[in-house]
């Protein structure tokens, strides 16, 4: 079973604070994805990252993979309450073709 | 609005039934993926239907089966319910089976098991 380990599980900041979410593991993505899931909704894509050292911005957000494909980052830039969500990794492995292995997640609480 | 609708979106059942959660998927995706969502927790594969044929299975019991339609819409049978079958099941389309792009997800069915 190929595990993919968010962290922090929980971050509570300020609003203008800058934060940074990880998505670690131990075996190598053929692409990584990640989602925010909003209470009661479902995950919407946010970005989809496929090539190693591979970076992408969306307005304050910024991906980032990891050289070896097998991690990455997401950087939120002077947060604001409407970034309030549950933000998730997911990947897919080279060896589980059409199954999208999430994380466990990262609850962000974003306040005025 | 990704046009994937689930229903129902809310529901309760005992330990022992029998459900069947229904996913219509975006006009145009061939490709339907099923997950649970428990409470606190990331999405878990559960299967995927491609083109009316199960597409790859995650490590979930036979109790837990799952149809697609002519219409590439979608259904989702859990047989012999538990208490831990509790959960957010999501239904996700998109196109082309095997090759992995961006899933379109609905708003999931809530599923409670007393």
């Amino acid at each position: 079973t190929q595990l993919l380990e968010q962290s922090p599980q929980f971050l509570s900041i300020q609003e203008g604070e800058n934060l940074t979410v990880y998505c670690n593991s131990s075996s190598v993505f053929s692409s990584l994805q990640w989602y925010r899931q909003e209470p009661g909704e479902g995950p919407v894509l946010l970005v989809t990252v496929v090539t190693g050292g591979e970076v992408k911005k969306l307005k304050r957000l910024t991906f980032q993979f990891g050289d070896a494909r097998k991690d990455s980052s997401l950087h939120i830039t002077a947060a604001q309450p409407g970034d309030t969500g549950l933000y998730l990794c997911a990947g897919y492995y080279n060896n589980a073709g059409n199954m999208l292995t999430f994380g466990g997640g990262t609850r962000l609480m974003v306040k005025p | 609005e990704t046009g994937v609708t689930q229903s129902p979106t809310h529901l309760i059942k005992t330990r022992g039934q029998q459900v069947t959660l229904r996913c219509s998927s975006q006009s145009g995706h061939n490709t339907v993926s099923w997950y649970q969502q428990a409470l606190g927790q990331g999405p878990q594969f559960i299967f995927q239907y491609y083109r009316e044929e199960e597409n790859g299975r995650g490590n979930f019991p036979p109790r837990f089966s799952g149809l697609q339609f002519p219409n590439y819409s979608s259904e989702l049978n859990v047989n012999a319910l538990e208490l831990d079958d509790s959960a957010l099941y999501l239904c996700a389309s998109s196109w082309g089976g095997n090759r992995p792009g961006e899933l379109f997800f609905g708003e999931g069915s809530r599923l409670t098991v007393l």
